[in-house]
């Protein structure tokens, strides 16, 4: 059973301090990993991809890989209160199979 | 481009009803895939299909759904009979297969509410 394992959360950090949002996998033959942000009441949309080990930087975004601990993670910078949404780790597998966590609530408060 | 297209966007029904959702990928990409998502599961993959082809439909909780890719365009998910239980945001969302990172694109989702 593969799984994609988020801490629910709410995350409370206030406004231009660093979120820090954590994601675990259970397949080491994962290879591609993905971020997505969900508004309330909106469909996902993706924030950031990464593939390799190491750090991914894209804007205020950072996305974190490390295989051998099968740990992803979303690093985001100077939070405004427009992040404030869930945020959805997912993995994709073979055969361009997706498999999403449960995602962590995100709240940036002014 | 437009982005994947999905209809109904809000669904009321009651019990025992047939139910139909709609979508439309974007132009060209090769797979398709229906999520449900609920508070209690998070996004759930019920079906994908690859060049029109069902490729894995683990995911349908049981033999009241069914889906279907007649061509290209266009896919449907059908629950008959609908059961409360059901009352879900349906996404549909299509993807591209080449490279090791093509991501998938969400519809904007169907609100569906069994009573």
């Amino acid at each position: 059973q593969k799984e994609v394992e988020q801490n629910s959360g709410p995350l409370s950090v206030p406004e231009g301090a660093i979120a820090s949002l954590n994601c675990t996998y259970s397949d080491r033959v994962s290879q591609s990993f993905f971020w997505y942000r969900q508004y309330s009441g909106k469909s996902p949309e993706l924030i950031m991809s990464i593939y390799s080990n190491g750090d991914k930087e894209d804007g205020r975004f950072t996305a974190q890989l490390n295989k051998a601990s099968q740990y992803v993670s979303l690093l985001i910078r100077d939070s405004q209160p427009s992040d404030s949404a869930t945020y959805l780790c997912a993995v994709r597998e073979d055969f361009n199979k997706f498999y999403f966590g449960s995602g962590t609530k995100l709240n940036v408060k002014p | 481009d437009a982005g994947v297209i999905q209809s109904p966007r809000h669904e009321v029904t009651e019990m025992g009803q047939e139910v139909t959702l709609r979508c439309k990928p974007i132009s060209g990409h090769d797979y398709l895939f229906w999520y449900r998502q609920t508070m209690m599961r998070g996004l759930e993959l019920l079906i994908y299909f690859n060049n029109n082809v069902p490729i894995d439909d683990s995911g349908m909780p049981e033999d009241r759904f069914s889906a279907k890719m007649p061509n290209a365009s266009f896919s449907t998910l059908k629950i008959q009979p609908s059961e409360p239980r059901d009352s879900a945001v349906y996404f549909c969302a299509s993807s591209l297969a080449s490279g090791s990172g093509e991501t998938q694109y969400f519809g904007p989702g169907t609100r569906l509410l069994v009573l």
